[in-house]
């Protein structure tokens, strides 16, 4: 069981961006995917969960309207998206399985370096 | 809002016994589960505790948690320290709108 993340992404302010994260060997569809943020020398920060098989959807409260998940559980892949980046968006960015809905989690990805120039 | 707090550092000395503490702001940190992760520098985190007190397979019994409803308060305990410990620790629960919260995170040197 495995999940594999996108590699680092080097963008200017306003532009878009889409990362992924990849389940393997497990039914992905079946389990919630989670996103935590972790900026420059900082600590970890929840962005929301997905659960592949029908889209369902929480943001962090911090998070909504900045940014949105969606998968394609044919592919097995979730994905974070910005329609416009600011330099505040610079960090690493984890997805992370879920045991199941509001539990904690047992698999995370290696993490995707974001850096955004201003 | 819901904050959980934790030390910002601590540190003890190889083969000793450190208590890593992560108190609720509000509420009863006893009506949700509370999990453990490690992050080691450079690295993505793992999962060192899940509901309180349970080792994901592969986690020493060396790590263990618990929680304390008298002070509102979880704890991770690590015993029989290693310099291979040296990482941050952070705490996860959740609000009352069943959203995730983190505790600031605590750095743990092992000298």
């Amino acid at each position: 069981v495995q999940l594999v993340q996108s590699g680092a992404e080097v963008k200017k302010a306003g532009e878009s961006l889409k990362i992924s994260c990849k389940g393997s060997g497990y039914t992905f569809s079946n389990y919630w995917i989670t996103w935590v943020r972790q900026m420059p020398g900082k600590g970890l920060e929840w962005m929301g969960v997905i659960f592949p098989r029908d889209s369902d959807i929480k943001y962090s409260p911090t998070f909504q309207g900045q940014v949105t998940f969606s998968g394609d559980k044919s592919i097995s892949v979730a994905y974070l998206q910005w329609t416009s980046l600011k330099a505040s968006d610079t960090a690493i960015y984890y997805c992370a399985r879920l045991r199941r809905e509001g539990d904690g989690v047992d698999v995370w990805g290696q993490g995707t370096t974001v850096t955004v120039s201003s | 809002n819901f904050m959980l707090t934790q030390p910002h550092s601590v540190s003890e000395s190889p083969g000793k016994t450190v208590t890593i503490s992560c108190t609720g702001s509000s509420g009863s940190i006893a009506s949700n589960y509370v999990q453990w992760y490690q992050q080691r520098p450079g690295s993505a985190p793992t999962t060192l505790i899940y509901e309180d007190n349970h080792r994901p397979s592969g986690v020493p019994d060396r790590f263990s948690g618990s929680t304390d409803s008298s002070s509102n308060s979880a704890s991770l305990t690590i015993s029989g320290l290693k310099t291979e410990d040296e990482a941050d620790y952070y705490c996860q629960s959740y609000d009352t709108n069943n959203h995730w919260v983190f505790g600031g995170g605590t750095k743990l040197t092992v000298l």
